[in-house]
């Protein structure tokens, strides 16, 4: 099983291009997450799909689209990029909404950077 | 928001000693986990805990629910060790979204 597959693993744009992150996972999982990661800070929520068809803001969606496609495929789309998203995004799945009983499975991340 | 404190910052040990990280946070939870992050950057998860005590090989994590505060020890500690490791506790809801990372404590064991 490949898991939770994301695409690009590296990716340089210059300000206002625009790109798509995608990310694929193969477990049959109802949610998925974007995260990014910054030097001397948590991981912090952009965007997750709590199930196929349904999307919702988390801490830091601002400059951020998300599509959840299918129950598969769930993309991050920066439309005008900024120096303050260079950043490493990693996308997330789990089997269902409850922290409880559902871990999470991360792909490898993104590293974007915006000049 | 849920404040979430990780101590030490950065850990160093040498092969075989015994490692403990621990994790407080401020507001009441349902569920807190573990995850270490790799050096080459991949992220996988340890444990999910919401009372007591769970072990898996030389890993143990504990949670005490009403002191708010969680550990994360390290038996026999190994090079291969080496990580991040973040605590990020879950207040409780039907989102997932509501989960608060800490910041991560980077552990070097030497041989």
């Amino acid at each position: 099983n490949a898991g939770v597959t994301q695409t690009p693993k590296f990716q340089v744009l210059k300000t206002g291009q625009s790109m798509t992150l995608q990310c694929a996972q193969d477990m049959n999982h109802n949610s998925m997450y974007w995260y990014r990661q910054d030097p001397g800070m948590g991981l912090r929520l952009i965007y997750y799909s709590a199930s196929e068809g349904t999307t919702d803001k988390g801490e830091v969606p601002n400059g951020y689209n998300v599509s959840r496609l299918n129950k598969r495929e769930f993309s991050l789309r920066l439309e005008s990029a900024a120096p303050s998203q260079t950043s490493v995004y990693f996308c997330a799945s789990s089997a269902g909404t409850s922290s409880r009983s559902s871990p999470l499975h991360f792909g490898n991340g993104t590293r974007l950077t915006v000049t | 928001k849920n404040e979430v404190e990780q101590s030490p910052q950065n850990l160093t040990a040498q092969e075989g000693e015994f490692i403990t990280i621990n994790c407080s946070y401020s507001v009441g939870i349902s569920a807190l986990h573990w995850l270490q992050q790799h050096p080459g950057g991949g992220i996988v998860s340890l444990f999910m805990l919401s009372s007591g005590k769970k072990k898996h090989g030389r890993l143990i994590a504990t949670i005490n629910i009403q002191e708010k505060h969680s550990s994360l020890h390290i038996t026999a500690s190994h090079p291969r060790d080496s990580a991040v490791y973040i605590c990020a506790p879950w207040a409780g809801g039907t989102s997932y979204g509501k989960l608060t990372f800490g910041q991560g404590t980077i552990l070097t064991v030497h041989p």
